[in-house]
Order: C-alpha cells, then structure tokens, then sequence
C-alpha cells in the first residue's frame, strides 16, 4: 500500500513532442506528490509538485495532472527539449509526526530525440 | 546547487569494512533525509532525522545506522559492509518535517562500491 507505481519505465519523444509519465498510488493517506528530476551522476531535483486538492499544476513547460478519485497523477513535458533527457521520478508522502519521507516510483529514462 | 552537501564523493571499499557517510543540511534545514539509489531497488528511504532526533526509519539495515548533530549535518554509518550495499546514497533536507508539504532537496550523493 505504501508502493508508487510509475510507467513507462523509457520513453523516447521527438524534440517539440509532449512527454507523458504517469504514476499511481494506492495510500489514500498521500496529500504531497512531487516530482524529481535527476541527470547521471546528480541528485534528484525538485521540478514540480502538487497538492491533492488541487487537479492540475503548470510551471512553465512542466504541468502535473492530479486524478484523485482514480489515484493517479502524471507529469506532461511540453515542447520536450534534448536536454530534458533525463530520468524522472514520481514520489509521494504522508504528513504526520513520521510524515514527509518520500516513497518512490521506480523512474522513467526520458530520451529527447533532435 | 541544492546547498546540501556530501562527502565524500566516491568511496571504494572491501567486504567487511565500515564506513562513514556525511551531510551537511542547507542553512536553516532542521531536517535530513537518507536514501539509497541501487538498479534493482530504485530510491528507497532508510532513516530521517530532526533538530537531532530520531523521526522515522525505512527500509534501513541493522547494520546502518545514523544521527544529527547539534550544528544539524548527519552521519550515516555502515558497517560489515557487503557487495550488496554498493549503491549511491542520498541525503535530502527540508525546512520541517512532520508536514508533507515541506520540500526535500537533495545533495549529490556518495556512490559506494564495495569490493
């Protein structure tokens, strides 16, 4: 109950295209769900995230699509870039005296085509 | 740059041995975070520390273990050390904990082989 699942695992897009991760959950506890986004040899950065009562997110070409009801949220890449070409993870937390630890998809590789 | 920091960068070391991983949080981040980063287990969260105390545990060995000093930086410390643990290790921090909506910023991590 406590897993995040996240498909697909790589995904190739053409330069301009939109890249669609997409990640379900089944902890109904889960309120905080970012998105990281990480190069080879860096730590995961902060990109995005959202709150659960709130359904869509966007900063700049980044937009997150929050389906409660369905426990299901997606990261949408517009106008994806050769250097998005990256590995993106979806987590999850709880709040709480325990809260905040982040759970993890298992990562998408993005790769950009020119 | 994240502001957290991680030394060292790389550590090569032999079955058996024991090692010291450190984290120095970002100016005012009471809270640290671990993580381990393998293929075939993905991000997986072991330990979280806050203002030095205990706060939550993972999926964390007996042989792992960790604290927070008072000027906040945190040490992980893995002992009896096995191919296995070859992994790059990840520390996070944020301003709260207790909250989900804190954001978690991570350092560059230590990649560990184990030999």
């Amino acid at each position: 109950q406590q897993q995040v699942k996240q498909s697909p695992q790589s995904l190739i897009v053409q330069k301009g295209g939109i890249s669609i991760i997409n990640c379900a959950y089944e902890n109904t506890a889960f309120d905080y769900f970012p998105w990281y986004q990480q190069f080879p040899g860096k730590g995961p950065a902060l990109l995005i995230a959202i709150r659960p009562d709130v359904s869509e997110k966007k900063e700049g070409r980044f937009t997150i699509s929050f389906n409660k009801s369905a426990k299901q949220f997606s990261l949408h890449i517009m106008d994806s870039q050769p250097g998005d070409s990256a590995t993106y993870f979806c987590a999850a937390s709880t709040p709480g005296y325990q809260g905040g630890k982040l759970i993890f998809g298992q990562g998408t590789e993005l790769s950009v085509k020119p | 740059d994240s502001g957290v920091t991680q030394t060292p960068k790389h550590l090569i070391t032999a079955t058996g041995q024991r090692v010291t991983l450190r984290c120095s949080p970002r100016s005012g981040d009471l809270s640290v975070y671990w993580y381990q980063q393998s293929l075939d287990q993905g991000l997986q969260f072991l330990i979280q520390y806050y203002n030095g105390e205990e706060r939550a545990k993972g999926n964390i060995l007996e042989r792992f273990s960790a604290q927070q000093f008072p000027d906040l930086h945190s040490e992980l410390n893995l002992s009896s050390l096995e191919l296995g643990d070859s992994a790059l290790y990840f520390c996070a921090s944020s301003e709260r904990a207790g909250s989900s909506y804190n954001e978690q910023f991570f350092g560059p991590g230590t990649r560990l082989t184990v030999l």
